[in-house]
């Protein structure tokens, strides 16, 4: 069955840290995947997408995510965090099929320390 | 820049009772879909819509769930009987097609007592 695992319920980094939160998938064909980020009491963002070509690909807010088939991961990783990064993130992977549905981790909470 | 619209941002209804969830989604995306996410849990797929019909639903999506597209421009979640495992976050969706970015909703708080 199609499923994303986000190992970390909640990190702790320290502004201007860098920062990395895993993602593993598990698909049965190349797999088109998503990262979001939800603020408190907000809807879903997009941060950034991966459905073909360059396994690294840049998103909004200085965030990049690398495709890894071989390790069927999709890291999130962003260079030096701000205080506003503070928020929820969601990996997720479009499932099989032609209808859209997206299947999505557990979430991983970001707490940034000044 | 366009953007996905719900209401009522928050709902509090006894069980039994139906409620209509609503949502305006970008006006040139052709799929549609709810999810929801309970407290302190992943967001979880209840249902995909194209040309007014649903094209996937979860197990959760049972009798007591319906979607409509009445008019143009709007994307209604009923559910008749509410019960108080319904109590979450509602979020609606839209996308231009079926492996497009999923543009999402600030999301339905729906308590159920």
């Amino acid at each position: 069955a199609q499923s994303v695992t986000q190992p970390d319920i909640h990190i702790t980094v320290s502004e201007g840290a860098s920062l990395e939160l895993r993602c593993n998938y598990s698909y049965g064909a190349t797999p088109y995947l998503f990262w979001y980020v939800q603020s408190p009491g907000q809807g879903l963002q997009l941060l950034l997408k991966y459905f073909s070509g360059d396994t690294l690909v840049q998103g909004i807010k200085g965030f990049e995510a690398e495709f890894k088939r071989s390790q069927s991961s999709f890291n999130l990783r962003k260079p030096s965090v701000h205080w506003s990064d503070a928020a929820e993130y969601f990996c997720a992977v479009g499932a099989l099929g032609n209808t859209g549905k997206l299947i999505f981790g557990q979430g991983t909470t970001l707490q940034v320390k000044p | 820049e366009p953007e996905v619209t719900q209401t009522p941002s928050h709902q509090v209804t006894q069980m039994g009772q139906e409620v209509i969830l609503r949502c305006v989604p970008i006006s040139n995306h052709l799929y549609f879909y709810w999810y929801r996410q309970i407290l302190g849990q992943k967001v979880e797929f209840l249902v995909s819509f194209y040309n007014n019909e649903i094209s996937e639903k979860s197990e959760i999506f049972d009798d007591q769930f319906s979607v409509e597209r009445p008019d143009g421009s709007n994307f209604t979640l009923k559910i008749r009987s509410t019960k108080l495992e319904d109590s979450a976050m509602y979020f609606c969706a839209s996308s231009r097609g079926p492996q497009e970015t999923q543009y999402f909703g600030p999301g339905t708080r729906l308590l159920v007592l």
